[in-house]
């Protein structure tokens, strides 16, 4: 099993550039989510998803769009990157009963200049 | 709004000394606890977590909590830390599955 698996590892983007950071994962999990880690800051929840079709606004949700159009992916879309999202993103997968909690991918460091 | 904070942000110890991070929640009823450990430039690993039941959890690399309902709090600890456990530890509680909310971190560094 792959698990969760993001893409890209790094990225570097312009002030007003768009891109979409690809998470999907292999288990079958119904729940996913988008976090971002900022140093002091822990992490926090930007979109969720509870399963194909249904997504909801996190703590941050502001500048970035998901859709879920398959149980298996979930990608995190920014529309005009700006600084204030250079940060570490993780995406999560975990099964409705969630017993074994949150499985995380390895991240993506974003940097807007 | 349920929250979930962290004691110490950062934490210096001696190899084998024992260790002690404290995590208090703000949920009203039931809740499930988590505490997911993360080594540098790596992603977040689960360590622990409390459903229900007994309220002393053990979970992975001899790490263990302690969910007390009176005081809200859900310490993880462990008798004898290693210099690998150098690490940031973070809490997390949540209700339904469908989202976690995170403590801010504690960076623990072991040194030899």
């Amino acid at each position: 099993n792959a698990g969760v698996t993001q893409t890209p590892k790094f990225q570097v983007l312009k002030t007003g550039q768009s891109m979409t950071l690809q998470c999907a994962q292999d288990m079958n999990h119904e729940y996913m989510s988008w976090y971002r880690q900022d140093p002091g800051m822990g992490l926090r929840l930007i979109h969720y998803s509870v399963g194909a079709g249904i997504t909801d606004q996190g703590e941050v949700p502001n500048g970035y769009n998901v859709s879920r159009s398959t149980t298996e992916d979930f990608p995190l879309r920014l529309l005009s990157a700006a600084p204030s999202q250079t940060s570490v993103y993780f995406c999560a997968s975990s099964s409705a009963g969630g017993r074994n909690g949150y499985t995380f991918g390895s991240g993506t460091r974003l940097t807007v200049v | 709004a349920q929250s979930v904070s962290q004691h110490n942000h950062h934490v210096i110890l001696s190899e084998a000394a024992s260790l002690e991070l404290g995590c208090n929640y703000s949920y009203g009823g039931t809740v499930n606890l988590f505490w997911y450990v993360q080594y540098p430039g790596q992603h977040l690993q689960l360590l622990l977590k409390y459903f229900s039941g007994d309220p002393l959890v053990k979970g992975i690399k001899g790490f263990e909590a302690e969910f007390i309902k009176s005081k809200f709090s859900f310490n993880l600890r462990k008798p004898s830390v290693q210099w690998s456990d150098t690490a940031e530890y973070f809490c997390a509680g949540g209700r339904g599955y469908s989202t976690l909310t995170f403590g801010k971190g504690t960076m623990l560094l072991v040194s030899p």
